[in-house]
């Protein structure tokens, strides 16, 4: 089945870091990998959408440069929090779609990010 | 308004009994319907999948979908403590096949 790998798993940075979150899809090729950040006891927000090859597009509200998404292969995406707050910690998490056509997200480990 | 509403719970039941989560959505043109489980601290899995209407049965799970009530939902029979987790219904909007929209999830407690 299809597998998505996210690291790292949880992350402790100091305030104005930047920290990067990969996203692989092991055994398929996702042309579309979506971002989605979760805060404490609510429920999933899809950030944004990354598409390989061009650039990702945003949903209304996350800021595109300080949350930078490359999607430079077929099975990585990646994610940087740039110049981080302790507001954006937080739980981020990735998804893909398999390549078999079916409708189901398939999604990653997820990344606790801790800014101090 | 949400585009998907959940009771947010907490819903507690007992080991044994059946577990019925609710979820609605208002957005008539969405097709495919899923239901998620997530541990804390963990991301969600698939548990379900539905996109007629109906019953789907998969083990002690079952989904329904009514598109004319724009209503969904996830039955747990034979609950076990496992099954504590909080449980996220998802639909994919109109017009984009490759997004999903999260409802705020219920919280689910089988007490042994």
């Amino acid at each position: 089945g299809a597998v998505v790998s996210q690291h790292p798993s949880w992350v402790i940075c100091k305030s104005g870091t930047s920290v990067k979150i990969e996203c692989r899809s092991l055994d398929f090729q996702a042309t579309t990998m979506f971002w989605y950040r979760q805060f404490p006891k609510q429920s999933l927000m899809l950030m944004a959408t990354s598409n390989e090859g061009s650039k990702a597009t945003y949903e209304q509200g996350v800021e595109k440069d300080k949350f930078l998404i490359n999607h430079a292969s077929l099975t990585l995406s990646t994610l940087t929090v740039t110049s981080a707050h302790p507001e954006d910690s937080s739980f981020y998490i990735c998804s893909a779609r398999g390549d078999n056509g079916a409708n189901v997200l398939t999604f990653g480990a997820g990344s606790r990010l801790t800014v101090l | 308004q949400k585009e998907v509403e959940q009771n947010s719970g907490p819903l507690s039941v007992p080991e044994g009994a059946i577990a019925s989560l609710n979820c609605t959505y208002s957005d008539r043109g969405s097709q495919s319907f899923f239901w998620y489980r997530q541990y804390s601290g963990k991301s969600p899995e698939l548990i379900m999948s539905i996109y007629s209407n109906g019953d789907k049965e998969d083990g002690r799970f079952t989904a329904q979908l009514n598109k004319a009530s724009q209503y969904v939902s996830l039955l747990i029979r034979d609950s076990q403590p496992s099954d504590s987790a909080t449980y996220l219904c998802a639909g994919t909007p109109s017009g984009s096949a490759r997004q999903l929209t999260f409802g705020s999830g219920t919280q689910l407690t089988v007490l042994p």
